[in-house]
């Protein structure tokens, strides 16, 4: 299958600094990446959908201003989380997709806010 | 709003035997995609099997198949002859929309411990 390679895979940040997730499609085209969050044994949250050379179409209750989603090229998109706090803390995966077919995941970044 | 239920929180199933893992979904959308995608402790997503709406039979994946019933809006996956390495966590999830607009969501997961 595609792959999708999404770094870093661990980051721990101070409170009140920025942190950016990178997500790479490396042998397709991701015309459409999602961003979801992970809490501990629970299902994927949708936060936003990404289409390429667009601006990222965010989930309800999902702030825009704090989780800046950029998807510049067909193989990168990149999640920044600003201002983190402590509740910020969780498991962040994106997956990518090329076209309408199904979506490959990156190993996702667990993000500790300290 | 498209919404996926999961409603089996844990299941176990024998070394060699047969589980079913069953995941509902409600829509009102003709056109979509199914798939259930498997998450081991490494929380890698890894897609097992996926069922276009439009095809009435099943698919089937060596061990993996499901049991789709359109009118119903059911899903399941059955494993077969399960395997130590199948133990993680199982995902249903439902794609929607056009071209590059889909949505992609997920059930709330359903973990599945193989007993040697």
């Amino acid at each position: 299958g595609a792959v999708v390679s999404q770094h870093p895979s661990r980051v721990i940040c101070k409170s009140g600094t920025s942190v950016k997730i990178e997500c790479r499609s490396l042998d397709f085209q991701a015309t459409t990446m999602f961003w979801y969050r992970q809490f501990p044994k629970k299902s994927l949250m949708l936060m936003a959908t990404s289409n390429e050379g667009s601006k990222a179409t965010y989930e309800q209750g999902v702030e825009k201003d704090k989780f800046l989603i950029n998807h510049a090229s067909l193989t990168l998109s990149t999640l920044t989380v600003t201002s983190a706090h402590p509740e910020d803390s969780s498991f962040y995966i994106c997956s990518a997709r090329e076209g309408w077919t199904e979506a490959f995941f990156g190993q996702g970044t667990r993000l500790t806010v300290v | 709003a498209q919404t996926v239920t999961q409603s089996q929180p844990e299941m176990s199933v024998q070394e060699a035997e047969t589980v079913t893992l069953s995941c509902t979904y409600d829509t009102s959308e003709s056109d979509y995609y199914l798939f259930w995608y498997k998450q081991p402790p490494s929380r890698q997503m890894i897609l097992v099997i996926r069922q276009e709406a439009y095809k009435q039979q099943n698919a089937t994946e060596n061990r993996f198949s499901v049991n789709f019933q359109k009118a119903a809006k059911s899903f399941s996956l059955k494993i077969s002859d399960s395997q130590l390495g199948d133990a993680a966590m199982y995902f249903c999830a439902y794609q929607y929309g056009s071209g590059n607009t889909g949505k992609l969501i997920f059930g709330q997961g359903t973990t599945l411990q193989v007993k040697p």
